[in-house]
Protein backbone atom coordinates (compact mmCIF):
# COMPACT_ATOMS: atom_id res chain seq x y z
CA UNK A 1 0.00 0.00 0.00
CA UNK A 2 1.36 3.60 -0.64
CA UNK A 3 1.64 6.00 2.15
CA UNK A 4 2.74 9.45 1.87
CA UNK A 5 5.02 10.97 5.51
CA UNK A 6 4.95 14.31 6.19
CA UNK A 7 7.79 14.84 8.66
CA UNK A 8 6.90 18.51 10.09
CA UNK A 9 3.89 18.76 11.71
CA UNK A 10 3.92 22.12 12.95
CA UNK A 11 6.36 24.89 11.56
CA UNK A 12 6.24 28.24 13.08
CA UNK A 13 7.91 30.77 10.93
CA UNK A 14 8.15 35.30 10.36
CA UNK A 15 7.16 36.91 7.60
CA UNK A 16 9.30 37.30 5.07
CA UNK A 17 11.05 33.41 6.03
CA UNK A 18 11.42 30.74 3.15
CA UNK A 19 9.20 27.87 3.69
CA UNK A 20 9.79 24.06 2.42
CA UNK A 21 7.91 21.57 3.61
CA UNK A 22 8.49 17.66 3.40
CA UNK A 23 6.96 15.11 1.39
CA UNK A 24 7.96 11.39 0.89
CA UNK A 25 5.68 9.12 -0.33
CA UNK A 26 6.26 4.99 -0.19
CA UNK A 27 5.53 3.70 -3.81
CA UNK A 28 7.01 2.20 -5.94
CA UNK A 29 5.12 3.15 -9.68
CA UNK A 30 4.60 6.16 -11.32
CA UNK A 31 2.11 8.68 -9.29
CA UNK A 32 0.50 11.70 -9.44
CA UNK A 33 1.36 14.10 -6.60
CA UNK A 34 -0.49 17.06 -5.10
CA UNK A 35 -0.86 19.58 -2.28
CA UNK A 36 -3.50 21.14 -0.99
CA UNK A 37 -3.84 23.67 1.63
CA UNK A 38 -7.06 24.34 4.23
CA UNK A 39 -6.68 27.75 5.31
CA UNK A 40 -8.61 28.44 9.10
CA UNK A 41 -12.05 28.17 8.30
CA UNK A 42 -12.20 27.28 5.05
CA UNK A 43 -12.49 24.02 3.08
CA UNK A 44 -9.16 22.07 1.49
CA UNK A 45 -8.05 23.19 -1.76
CA UNK A 46 -5.81 22.49 -4.62
CA UNK A 47 -2.44 24.48 -4.45
CA UNK A 48 -0.68 22.45 -7.20
CA UNK A 49 0.25 19.25 -8.50
CA UNK A 50 1.82 17.02 -10.59
CA UNK A 51 1.43 14.27 -12.80
CA UNK A 52 4.16 14.71 -15.77
CA UNK A 53 6.37 16.73 -17.25
CA UNK A 54 8.62 19.25 -15.25
CA UNK A 55 9.09 17.80 -12.35
CA UNK A 56 9.08 21.39 -10.91
CA UNK A 57 5.60 22.68 -10.54
CA UNK A 58 4.41 26.31 -9.58
CA UNK A 59 0.94 26.67 -7.97
CA UNK A 60 -1.51 29.52 -6.78
CA UNK A 61 0.31 32.10 -4.32
CA UNK A 62 3.78 31.66 -5.36
CA UNK A 63 3.84 28.32 -4.15
CA UNK A 64 6.25 25.79 -6.25
CA UNK A 65 6.97 22.17 -5.60
CA UNK A 66 9.94 19.43 -6.72
CA UNK A 67 9.08 16.29 -7.72
CA UNK A 68 12.62 14.34 -7.44
CA UNK A 69 11.77 10.94 -7.97
CA UNK A 70 14.73 9.21 -6.87
CA UNK A 71 14.40 10.68 -3.01
CA UNK A 72 10.55 9.94 -3.60
CA UNK A 73 9.85 13.30 -2.09
CA UNK A 74 7.51 16.45 -3.55
CA UNK A 75 8.42 19.25 -1.08
CA UNK A 76 6.51 22.56 -1.34
CA UNK A 77 8.50 25.39 -1.79
CA UNK A 78 8.13 28.88 -1.22
CA UNK A 79 10.66 31.99 -1.02
CA UNK A 80 8.85 34.31 1.46
CA UNK A 81 5.82 33.66 3.57
CA UNK A 82 3.41 36.03 4.36
CA UNK A 83 0.78 35.91 7.43
CA UNK A 84 -2.07 35.29 4.82
CA UNK A 85 -0.22 32.01 4.47
CA UNK A 86 -0.66 30.10 7.73
CA UNK A 87 -2.69 27.02 7.02
CA UNK A 88 -2.04 23.56 7.21
CA UNK A 89 -0.67 21.85 4.33
CA UNK A 90 -1.50 18.11 2.77
CA UNK A 91 0.30 16.37 0.53
CA UNK A 92 -1.35 13.55 -1.36
CA UNK A 93 -0.43 10.88 -3.89
CA UNK A 94 -2.52 8.94 -6.61
CA UNK A 95 -1.26 5.96 -8.57
CA UNK A 96 -1.37 6.98 -11.81
CA UNK A 97 -2.69 3.87 -12.95
CA UNK A 98 -5.69 3.92 -10.09
CA UNK A 99 -8.31 6.40 -9.51
CA UNK A 100 -7.14 9.99 -9.22
CA UNK A 101 -9.92 10.72 -6.76
CA UNK A 102 -8.24 8.18 -4.10
CA UNK A 103 -6.08 10.33 -2.99
CA UNK A 104 -3.52 9.14 -0.35
CA UNK A 105 -3.12 12.12 2.10
CA UNK A 106 -0.06 13.13 4.34
CA UNK A 107 -0.91 13.70 8.18
CA UNK A 108 -0.79 17.27 7.36
CA UNK A 109 1.55 20.37 8.59
CA UNK A 110 0.33 23.32 10.23
CA UNK A 111 2.03 26.05 9.27
CA UNK A 112 2.07 29.14 11.38
CA UNK A 113 3.54 32.36 9.79
CA UNK A 114 4.12 35.15 12.88
CA UNK A 115 3.64 39.22 11.63
CA UNK B 1 -20.64 28.81 -9.63
CA UNK B 2 -21.98 27.24 -6.33
CA UNK B 3 -19.34 24.93 -4.57
CA UNK B 4 -19.49 21.77 -2.84
CA UNK B 5 -22.44 22.24 -0.71
CA UNK B 6 -22.64 19.11 2.58
CA UNK B 7 -25.53 18.87 5.03
CA UNK B 8 -25.66 18.92 7.69
CA UNK B 9 -22.67 20.93 8.78
CA UNK B 10 -22.90 19.82 13.00
CA UNK B 11 -24.57 16.81 14.42
CA UNK B 12 -24.49 14.79 17.46
CA UNK B 13 -25.26 11.19 17.78
CA UNK B 14 -24.88 8.41 20.09
CA UNK B 15 -23.58 5.20 20.08
CA UNK B 16 -25.98 2.61 18.40
CA UNK B 17 -27.55 5.06 16.05
CA UNK B 18 -27.23 5.84 12.67
CA UNK B 19 -26.31 8.90 10.64
CA UNK B 20 -27.07 10.00 6.53
CA UNK B 21 -25.01 13.08 5.82
CA UNK B 22 -25.57 14.78 2.30
CA UNK B 23 -23.59 15.97 -0.67
CA UNK B 24 -24.31 18.19 -3.32
CA UNK B 25 -21.25 18.18 -5.85
CA UNK B 26 -20.60 21.09 -7.79
CA UNK B 27 -22.86 21.43 -10.89
CA UNK B 28 -21.41 19.23 -14.17
CA UNK B 29 -19.55 17.18 -11.90
CA UNK B 30 -19.82 13.37 -11.52
CA UNK B 31 -17.87 12.31 -8.86
CA UNK B 32 -18.27 12.50 -5.17
CA UNK B 33 -15.99 10.97 -3.14
CA UNK B 34 -15.62 11.21 1.14
CA UNK B 35 -12.79 11.49 2.84
CA UNK B 36 -12.92 10.89 6.74
CA UNK B 37 -10.97 13.38 8.90
CA UNK B 38 -9.63 12.67 12.08
CA UNK B 39 -6.67 14.40 14.52
CA UNK B 40 -5.25 10.69 14.90
CA UNK B 41 -5.59 8.99 11.39
CA UNK B 42 -5.55 12.73 9.22
CA UNK B 43 -7.84 12.05 6.24
CA UNK B 44 -8.88 8.61 4.78
CA UNK B 45 -10.37 7.34 1.55
CA UNK B 46 -14.06 6.47 2.26
CA UNK B 47 -15.54 5.97 -1.41
CA UNK B 48 -15.96 7.41 -4.67
CA UNK B 49 -19.38 7.44 -6.76
CA UNK B 50 -19.41 8.31 -10.38
CA UNK B 51 -22.54 7.85 -12.05
CA UNK B 52 -24.49 6.21 -9.41
CA UNK B 53 -21.98 3.84 -9.01
CA UNK B 54 -19.19 2.87 -6.46
CA UNK B 55 -16.23 3.43 -8.20
CA UNK B 56 -13.37 2.75 -5.61
CA UNK B 57 -13.71 2.03 -2.10
CA UNK B 58 -10.83 2.24 0.91
CA UNK B 59 -10.44 0.05 4.18
CA UNK B 60 -13.40 0.68 5.92
CA UNK B 61 -16.13 -1.75 7.71
CA UNK B 62 -19.13 -2.43 6.02
CA UNK B 63 -20.91 -0.15 8.49
CA UNK B 64 -19.98 2.94 5.95
CA UNK B 65 -22.01 3.25 3.08
CA UNK B 66 -23.17 5.36 0.39
CA UNK B 67 -24.89 5.97 -2.38
CA UNK B 68 -25.09 8.30 -5.17
CA UNK B 69 -28.22 9.71 -6.92
CA UNK B 70 -28.85 10.63 -10.75
CA UNK B 71 -28.33 14.38 -10.42
CA UNK B 72 -24.94 13.48 -8.96
CA UNK B 73 -26.11 14.27 -5.00
CA UNK B 74 -24.32 11.51 -2.87
CA UNK B 75 -25.01 10.59 0.57
CA UNK B 76 -23.07 8.32 3.09
CA UNK B 77 -24.84 6.30 5.62
CA UNK B 78 -22.89 4.99 8.74
CA UNK B 79 -24.57 2.65 10.76
CA UNK B 80 -24.55 1.49 14.33
CA UNK B 81 -22.15 4.40 15.42
CA UNK B 82 -19.17 3.76 17.51
CA UNK B 83 -17.48 6.71 19.22
CA UNK B 84 -14.34 6.43 17.48
CA UNK B 85 -16.45 7.35 14.26
CA UNK B 86 -16.78 11.01 15.77
CA UNK B 87 -14.81 12.88 12.49
CA UNK B 88 -15.00 15.53 10.30
CA UNK B 89 -16.77 13.88 7.20
CA UNK B 90 -15.61 15.57 3.83
CA UNK B 91 -17.31 15.28 0.27
CA UNK B 92 -15.04 15.84 -3.23
CA UNK B 93 -16.31 16.52 -6.30
CA UNK B 94 -14.35 16.20 -9.68
CA UNK B 95 -15.84 16.08 -13.29
CA UNK B 96 -14.76 12.33 -12.93
CA UNK B 97 -12.41 12.22 -15.71
CA UNK B 98 -9.38 10.05 -15.70
CA UNK B 99 -7.15 12.11 -15.95
CA UNK B 100 -8.78 14.97 -13.59
CA UNK B 101 -6.86 15.80 -10.42
CA UNK B 102 -8.25 18.20 -8.85
CA UNK B 103 -10.74 17.62 -6.33
CA UNK B 104 -13.04 19.92 -4.83
CA UNK B 105 -13.86 19.64 -1.08
CA UNK B 106 -17.01 20.59 0.90
CA UNK B 107 -16.43 22.51 3.83
CA UNK B 108 -17.64 19.11 6.00
CA UNK B 109 -19.94 17.69 8.08
CA UNK B 110 -18.96 17.46 11.85
CA UNK B 111 -19.78 13.97 13.43
CA UNK B 112 -19.27 13.50 17.44
CA UNK B 113 -20.91 10.68 18.71
CA UNK B 114 -21.40 10.71 22.50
Amino acid sequence: AQSVSQHNHHVILSEAASLELGCNYSYGGTVNLFWYVQYPGQHLQLLLKYFSGDPLVKGIKGFEAEFIKSKFSFNLRKPSVQWSDTAEYFCAVTRSSGSARQLTFGSGTQLTVLP
Amino acid sequence: KAGVTQTPRYLIKTRGQQVTLSCSPISGHRSVSWYQQTPGQGLQFLFEYFSETQRNKGNFPGRFSGRQFSNSRSEMNVSTLELGDSALYLCASSSGGADTGELFFGEGSRLTVL
